[in-house]
Protein backbone atom coordinates (compact mmCIF):
# COMPACT_ATOMS: atom_id res chain seq x y z
CA UNK A 1 0.00 0.00 0.00
CA UNK A 2 1.25 3.89 -0.49
CA UNK A 3 2.10 5.92 2.01
CA UNK A 4 1.46 9.11 2.44
CA UNK A 5 3.00 11.11 -0.82
CA UNK A 6 4.12 14.74 -1.33
CA UNK A 7 5.19 16.69 -4.29
CA UNK A 8 7.14 18.41 -5.20
CA UNK A 9 10.18 16.54 -3.37
CA UNK A 10 12.55 19.89 -3.67
CA UNK A 11 11.19 23.47 -4.35
CA UNK A 12 13.57 26.45 -4.91
CA UNK A 13 11.73 30.05 -4.86
CA UNK A 14 12.89 33.42 -4.11
CA UNK A 15 11.07 35.81 -1.61
CA UNK A 16 8.11 37.67 -2.22
CA UNK A 17 7.36 34.41 -4.62
CA UNK A 18 4.46 31.93 -3.45
CA UNK A 19 4.48 28.26 -3.41
CA UNK A 20 1.86 25.37 -3.15
CA UNK A 21 2.58 22.07 -1.33
CA UNK A 22 0.83 19.14 -1.93
CA UNK A 23 -0.03 15.54 0.02
CA UNK A 24 -1.60 12.54 -0.68
CA UNK A 25 -2.80 11.01 2.57
CA UNK A 26 -2.85 6.60 3.19
CA UNK A 27 -5.71 5.16 1.51
CA UNK A 28 -8.77 5.19 4.29
CA UNK A 29 -7.11 8.26 6.70
CA UNK A 30 -9.03 10.92 6.64
CA UNK A 31 -7.44 13.74 8.25
CA UNK A 32 -4.07 15.46 7.71
CA UNK A 33 -1.85 17.74 9.43
CA UNK A 34 1.17 19.52 7.86
CA UNK A 35 4.40 20.17 9.96
CA UNK A 36 7.29 22.85 9.01
CA UNK A 37 10.94 21.46 10.37
CA UNK A 38 13.69 23.53 9.67
CA UNK A 39 17.32 22.64 10.24
CA UNK A 40 18.08 21.74 13.87
CA UNK A 41 14.71 21.71 15.20
CA UNK A 42 11.67 19.11 15.46
CA UNK A 43 8.67 19.72 13.35
CA UNK A 44 6.34 22.53 14.20
CA UNK A 45 2.44 21.98 14.03
CA UNK A 46 1.09 24.48 10.98
CA UNK A 47 -2.62 22.89 10.46
CA UNK A 48 -4.60 20.15 11.24
CA UNK A 49 -7.69 19.55 8.28
CA UNK A 50 -10.46 16.40 8.87
CA UNK A 51 -13.16 16.07 6.51
CA UNK A 52 -12.22 19.40 4.18
CA UNK A 53 -12.29 21.07 8.03
CA UNK A 54 -10.10 23.51 9.38
CA UNK A 55 -9.43 21.46 13.22
CA UNK A 56 -6.29 23.47 14.80
CA UNK A 57 -3.63 26.02 13.59
CA UNK A 58 -0.22 26.81 14.84
CA UNK A 59 1.32 29.35 15.71
CA UNK A 60 1.80 30.80 12.06
CA UNK A 61 1.55 33.70 10.48
CA UNK A 62 -1.60 34.05 7.81
CA UNK A 63 0.72 34.01 4.60
CA UNK A 64 0.61 30.40 5.44
CA UNK A 65 -3.10 28.76 3.92
CA UNK A 66 -4.23 25.28 3.60
CA UNK A 67 -7.56 23.21 2.15
CA UNK A 68 -8.45 19.63 2.02
CA UNK A 69 -10.12 18.48 -0.93
CA UNK A 70 -13.14 15.48 -0.93
CA UNK A 71 -10.67 12.84 -2.00
CA UNK A 72 -8.68 14.10 1.17
CA UNK A 73 -5.85 14.94 -0.65
CA UNK A 74 -4.18 18.84 0.98
CA UNK A 75 -2.80 21.45 -0.36
CA UNK A 76 -0.47 24.26 1.67
CA UNK A 77 -0.13 27.30 0.38
CA UNK A 78 2.70 30.15 1.41
CA UNK A 79 2.75 33.58 0.03
CA UNK A 80 4.89 35.77 0.51
CA UNK A 81 8.09 34.07 0.96
CA UNK A 82 10.69 34.88 3.13
CA UNK A 83 13.85 33.78 3.43
CA UNK A 84 12.80 31.99 7.06
CA UNK A 85 10.20 29.86 5.26
CA UNK A 86 12.99 27.97 4.23
CA UNK A 87 12.54 24.48 5.66
CA UNK A 88 11.12 20.56 5.30
CA UNK A 89 7.50 20.82 4.69
CA UNK A 90 6.00 17.58 6.30
CA UNK A 91 2.62 16.02 5.76
CA UNK A 92 1.25 13.94 7.89
CA UNK A 93 -1.87 11.33 7.81
CA UNK A 94 -4.09 9.87 10.28
CA UNK A 95 -7.69 8.20 10.34
CA UNK A 96 -9.24 11.18 12.10
CA UNK A 97 -7.18 12.99 14.56
CA UNK A 98 -8.82 12.58 17.33
CA UNK A 99 -7.76 9.73 19.16
CA UNK A 100 -5.68 9.50 21.84
CA UNK A 101 -2.88 7.10 20.74
CA UNK A 102 -4.02 7.05 17.22
CA UNK A 103 -0.81 7.24 15.17
CA UNK A 104 0.48 9.80 12.35
CA UNK A 105 2.74 8.94 9.40
CA UNK A 106 4.79 11.40 7.60
CA UNK A 107 5.64 11.53 4.25
CA UNK A 108 8.93 12.13 3.11
CA UNK A 109 8.58 16.06 2.73
CA UNK A 110 9.00 18.99 0.35
CA UNK A 111 12.61 20.77 0.71
CA UNK A 112 11.81 24.31 0.42
CA UNK A 113 14.56 26.67 -0.33
CA UNK A 114 13.87 30.55 -0.37
CA UNK A 115 16.83 32.67 -2.46
CA UNK B 1 10.20 27.88 27.89
CA UNK B 2 9.52 25.16 25.33
CA UNK B 3 6.20 23.14 25.35
CA UNK B 4 8.75 19.75 24.85
CA UNK B 5 12.36 19.96 25.84
CA UNK B 6 14.85 17.47 25.37
CA UNK B 7 18.82 16.92 26.58
CA UNK B 8 20.13 18.51 23.57
CA UNK B 9 23.05 15.98 22.34
CA UNK B 10 25.01 15.13 20.84
CA UNK B 11 25.49 11.88 22.21
CA UNK B 12 28.76 9.38 20.63
CA UNK B 13 28.65 6.72 22.04
CA UNK B 14 30.04 3.41 21.09
CA UNK B 15 28.49 -0.11 19.79
CA UNK B 16 26.60 -2.01 22.81
CA UNK B 17 26.92 1.21 25.20
CA UNK B 18 23.39 1.60 26.48
CA UNK B 19 22.10 4.87 26.08
CA UNK B 20 18.84 7.47 28.05
CA UNK B 21 17.23 9.99 26.67
CA UNK B 22 15.03 12.46 28.68
CA UNK B 23 12.04 14.91 27.73
CA UNK B 24 9.71 17.38 29.94
CA UNK B 25 6.62 18.48 28.46
CA UNK B 26 4.95 21.52 29.68
CA UNK B 27 1.29 20.79 28.49
CA UNK B 28 -0.56 18.66 31.71
CA UNK B 29 -3.51 18.55 29.25
CA UNK B 30 -1.37 16.04 27.09
CA UNK B 31 -2.57 12.51 27.58
CA UNK B 32 -0.33 10.74 25.26
CA UNK B 33 3.65 10.59 24.59
CA UNK B 34 5.65 9.24 21.82
CA UNK B 35 9.43 8.74 20.43
CA UNK B 36 9.83 8.93 16.69
CA UNK B 37 13.23 8.12 14.91
CA UNK B 38 14.09 10.79 12.57
CA UNK B 39 17.36 9.67 10.20
CA UNK B 40 19.52 12.17 8.16
CA UNK B 41 17.23 14.07 5.67
CA UNK B 42 14.54 11.62 6.20
CA UNK B 43 10.77 12.01 7.66
CA UNK B 44 10.15 10.99 11.43
CA UNK B 45 9.06 6.97 12.24
CA UNK B 46 7.40 6.44 14.76
CA UNK B 47 9.36 4.44 17.24
CA UNK B 48 7.48 3.40 20.30
CA UNK B 49 4.14 4.92 22.02
CA UNK B 50 4.96 5.50 25.84
CA UNK B 51 2.72 4.31 28.17
CA UNK B 52 2.66 5.14 32.41
CA UNK B 53 3.10 1.86 33.23
CA UNK B 54 6.63 2.17 31.24
CA UNK B 55 6.86 -0.16 28.08
CA UNK B 56 9.76 -2.61 26.36
CA UNK B 57 9.92 -2.80 22.84
CA UNK B 58 13.57 -5.24 22.43
CA UNK B 59 16.45 -2.99 23.26
CA UNK B 60 14.60 -0.03 23.55
CA UNK B 61 12.47 1.05 26.69
CA UNK B 62 10.46 4.46 27.43
CA UNK B 63 9.11 5.47 30.70
CA UNK B 64 6.81 8.44 31.52
CA UNK B 65 6.01 10.03 34.75
CA UNK B 66 3.15 12.03 34.68
CA UNK B 67 3.60 13.39 37.95
CA UNK B 68 6.38 14.91 37.02
CA UNK B 69 5.71 15.38 33.47
CA UNK B 70 8.80 13.39 31.75
CA UNK B 71 9.53 11.07 29.41
CA UNK B 72 12.92 8.72 28.88
CA UNK B 73 13.80 6.81 26.44
CA UNK B 74 17.00 3.88 27.30
CA UNK B 75 18.75 2.53 24.22
CA UNK B 76 20.78 -1.38 25.26
CA UNK B 77 23.33 -2.67 22.70
CA UNK B 78 23.20 0.28 20.79
CA UNK B 79 24.06 -0.80 17.48
CA UNK B 80 25.25 1.55 14.39
CA UNK B 81 21.76 1.37 13.09
CA UNK B 82 20.75 3.32 15.98
CA UNK B 83 22.28 6.87 14.70
CA UNK B 84 19.60 8.97 14.36
CA UNK B 85 17.71 11.49 15.86
CA UNK B 86 15.19 11.15 18.57
CA UNK B 87 12.58 13.54 19.12
CA UNK B 88 9.96 13.10 22.08
CA UNK B 89 6.69 13.70 20.95
CA UNK B 90 3.78 14.88 22.84
CA UNK B 91 0.04 14.49 21.56
CA UNK B 92 -2.35 17.03 23.09
CA UNK B 93 -5.70 18.70 22.69
CA UNK B 94 -6.45 21.92 20.40
CA UNK B 95 -7.78 24.46 22.63
CA UNK B 96 -11.15 23.92 21.03
CA UNK B 97 -12.70 21.03 19.94
CA UNK B 98 -11.69 17.58 20.29
CA UNK B 99 -8.46 17.32 17.65
CA UNK B 100 -5.19 16.71 18.77
CA UNK B 101 -1.94 18.13 17.62
CA UNK B 102 1.80 16.30 18.07
CA UNK B 103 3.91 18.79 19.91
CA UNK B 104 7.80 17.83 18.92
CA UNK B 105 10.73 18.37 21.08
CA UNK B 106 14.09 19.75 18.88
CA UNK B 107 15.14 16.02 18.99
CA UNK B 108 18.51 14.44 20.20
CA UNK B 109 21.23 13.06 18.21
CA UNK B 110 22.86 9.82 18.98
CA UNK B 111 25.86 8.70 17.00
CA UNK B 112 26.90 4.84 17.73
CA UNK B 113 30.74 4.39 16.90
CA UNK B 114 31.93 1.01 15.57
Amino acid sequence: DAGVTQSPTHLIKTRGQHVTLRCSPISGHKSVSWYQQVLGQGPQFIFQYYEKEERGRGNFPDRFSARQFPNYSSELNVNALLLGDSALYLCASSLDGTGMVETQYFGPGTRLLVL
Amino acid sequence: RKEVEQDPGPFNVPEGATVAFNCTYSNSASQSFFWYRQDCRKEPKLLMSVYSSGNEDGRFTAQLNRASQYISLLIRDSKLSDSATYLCVVNSPFSSGSARQLTFGSGTQLTVLP
